[in-house]
């Protein structure tokens, strides 16, 4: 079975662009959650998709948004970029909705300069 | 709001010595997580614990949980070089219909010859 894949690995943007980050979730799994991992930080949550609409959101404000799609892959976008958003992305998947057995991928790492 | 908390959050180790990371939540949740991080890399998942009194062991790692108290520990036994990482606990409220995983910001285990 294949594993939580996400792209891109790294990627470099200026204040004020537009980013979209991808995640194939693992076969099987119908729910994605995004986190972001701050430098020096743990993890935090960003917002979950189970079947195609969003299942909860944590404190990031409108410009993070996503998608989930017929095969349960997703994308974060953020538009209008701040330096503060510079961080490694995560995605886990997962079956319905639960975090148990969560897979993560390897993140994405985002630097915005 | 439920916090984790961790602590220490670095911790410098000789090999071969023993050490415990201590892991609160402020509120019941019904399942704590420990995952690994090396440094750059995702997430690797080590334990996940369900219930009061769960004690699970891999290796050199042996976690426990005592939900009464909303205390779990991760123990470190002989401590070697490949245990180096950061680790961190995660936790779940039981209301959240999304499960999303609040975690704690890590403990930096750095083991030296």
């Amino acid at each position: 079975e294949t594993g939580v894949t996400q792209s891109p690995t790294h990627l470099i943007k200026t204040r004020g662009q537009q980013v979209t980050l991808r995640c194939s979730s693992q076969s099987g799994h119908n729910t994605v959650s995004w986190y972001q991992q701050a430098l020096g930080q743990g993890p935090q949550f960003i917002f979950q998709y189970y079947r195609e609409e969003e299942n909860g959101r944590g404190n990031f404000p409108p410009r993070f948004s996503g998608l989930q799609f017929p095969n349960y892959s997703s994308e974060l976008n953020v538009n209008a970029l701040e330096l503060d958003d510079s961080a490694l992305y995560l995605c886990a998947s997962s079956r319905d909705r639960s975090n148990y057995g969560y897979t993560f991928g390897s993140g994405t790492r985002l630097t915005v300069v | 709001e439920l916090k984790v908390e961790q602590n220490p959050l670095f911790l410098s180790m000789q090999e071969g010595k023993n050490y415990t990371i201590y892991c609160n939540y402020s509120t019941t949740s019904d399942r704590l997580y420990w995952y690994r991080q090396d440094p750059g890399k995702s997430l690797e998942s080590l334990f996940v614990l369900l219930s009061n009194g769960a004690v699970k062991q891999e290796g050199r790692l042996m976690a426990s949980l005592d939900t009464k108290a909303r205390l779990s520990t991760l123990h470190i036994t002989a401590a070697v070089h490949d245990l180096s990482a950061t680790y961190f606990c995660a936790v779940a409220p039981p209301w959240s219909s999304n499960y999303k995983l609040t975690f704690g910001k890590g403990t930096l285990l750095t083991v030296n010859p």
